[in-house]
């Protein structure tokens, strides 16, 4: 059981818009710790995404955004890509003293 | 443009230690702007944090593994280590070493792990 809590799956078709969330806790995110994203495209190394809940590295679309609320956090898609098919995972710290991940979501582009 | 890869055994019995290199290029290690990290995921599942290490030798532990982890780090070569002992089953997974850019204080860690390593799977098998 993941300390962040994330969708198993989502889709979504061709150019169409989808959500990813990530609940957590006021022990970690709604404690104001900052929430990271990360891809990771079968059989790679998680890449990141979006970081201080925000901010995309360069390189990244400006299709992939990111945002974060209270307890809970979420990554948006706009105009899904047949390449934007992977698994995503939230990160954040958790006072328990430790760096914690969402359990992932498996993003099936239709 | 940095680049990490991990290095050790594929497989490591029941029982044992688990040890690992990470070895950084196209950057140095004592960099004071950064720390270093290893995470693990195993088969078909999500990723867990195992810890990470400043370049001072500082660390920074997931209290779930902390009683069996030790990470190192080793400038001259640019290079840090992680050690798990006692290994069972459940630690099967790849292992993979990372570049944490933020900070880290006796009472938390702000920060991303960015970039990682390709990763390398440990079985632990008899």
């Amino acid at each position: 059981q993941s300390v962040l809590t994330q969708p198993p799956s989502v889709s979504g078709a061709p150019g169409q818009r989808v959500t990813i969330s990530c609940t957590g806790s006021s022990s970690n995110i709604g404690a104001g710790y900052d929430v990271h994203w990360y891809q990771q495209l079968p059989g790679t190394a998680p890449k990141l995404l979006i970081y201080g809940n925000s901010n995309r590295p360069s390189g990244v679309p400006d299709r992939f955004s990111g945002s974060k609320s209270g307890t809970s956090a979420s990554l948006a898609i706009t105009g899904l890509q047949a390449e934007d098919e992977a698994d995503y995972y939230c990160q954040s710290y958790d006072s328990s003293l430790s760096e914690v991940f969402g359990g992932g979501t498996k993003l099936t582009v239709l | 443009q940095l680049q990490l890869q991990e290095s050790g055994p594929g497989l490591v019995k029941p029982s044992e230690t688990l040890s690992l290199t990470c070895t950084v290029s196209g950057g140095s290690i004592s960099s004071s702007s950064y720390y270093w990290g290893w995470i693990r995921q195993p088969p078909g599942k999500g990723l867990e944090w195992i810890g990470s290490i400043y370049y001072s030798g500082s660390t920074y532990y997931n209290p779930s593994l902390k009683s069996r982890v030790t990470i190192s780090v080793d400038t001259s070569k640019n290079q840090f280590s992680l050690k798990l002992s006692s290994v069972t089953a459940a630690d099967t997974a790849v292992y993979y070493c990372a570049r944490y850019v933020g900070y880290c204080s006796s009472t938390s860690c702000l920060g991303w792990f960015d970039p990682w390593g390709q990763g390398t799977l440990v079985t632990v098998s008899s």
